[in-house]
């Protein structure tokens, strides 16, 4: 199944600041999704990346706070925009597709001060 | 939206005892996946269950995809201190590419 890569593996960053987190896949896959664990928490689904075209996103996450991006399929991007430290989480990239399920990445470890 | 009710929510107990884990949702789902989380890792997958009633070992791992398509269970025989960690089941509507739905996590503690 599919091999997948975070970066960067973990993040200290100030309120106020964004960070951007890569997910490289080292294959083609058909769906991305970017997920969120809050501490001692489940992962949530933060969105869907689709490939060319906007991401799809669940309720109560929005793309001025979680731009994403996808310009092929081994490649997505996630920002979290203007932090705060409610935003220290676990960020997780999953891919899907024929012949993978449910593989994910490593994570981002984000804490916000 | 989606629920899915994990239970127990931790458990601690000795090695070599068996261990049960179950989820159940109030919807069908397609498939059910299940989980095991590391401190400072992503989840690694398990298992996966794709048609109803089938039961499906991996090692001493056994689980089955309930007959109702509501719930699923996680059986680990003869625990080892490895099997420490917090174990996900998740739920998937319809093929494969579809978003996951996971449940609360349970932490697994095995003393030796």
């Amino acid at each position: 199944s599919a091999v997948i890569s975070q970066k960067p593996s973990r993040d200290i960053c100030q309120r106020g600041t964004s960070l951007t987190i890569q997910c490289q896949v080292d294959s083609q896959v058909t769906m991305m999704f970017w997920y969120r664990q809050q501490p001692g928490q489940s992962l949530t689904l933060i969105a869907t990346a689709n490939q060319g075209s906007e991401a799809t996103y669940e309720s109560g996450f929005v793309i001025d706070k979680f731009p994403i991006s996808r310009p092929n399929l081994t490649f997505s991007t996630l920002t979290v925009s203007n932090m705060s430290p409610e935003d220290s989480s676990i960020y997780l990239c999953s891919v899907d597709g024929d012949t993978t399920v449910g593989v994910f990445g490593p994570g981002t470890r984000l804490l916000v001060l | 939206g989606q629920q899915l009710n994990q239970s127990p929510q931790s458990m601690f107990i000795q090695e070599g005892e068996d261990v049960s884990m179950n989820c159940t949702s109030s919807s069908i789902f397609n498939t059910w996946l299940w989980y095991k989380q590391d401190p400072g890792e992503g989840p690694v997958l398990l298992i996966a269950l794709y048609k109803a009633g089938e039961l499906t070992s991996n090692g001493r791992l056994t689980a089955q995809f309930g007959i109702t398509r509501k719930d699923s269970f996680l059986n680990i025989s003869a625990s080892i201190p490895s099997d420490v960690g917090i174990y996900f089941c998740a739920g998937q509507l319809g093929n494969a590419g579809n978003m996951l739905t996971f449940g609360g996590g349970t932490r697994l503690m095995v003393k030796p």
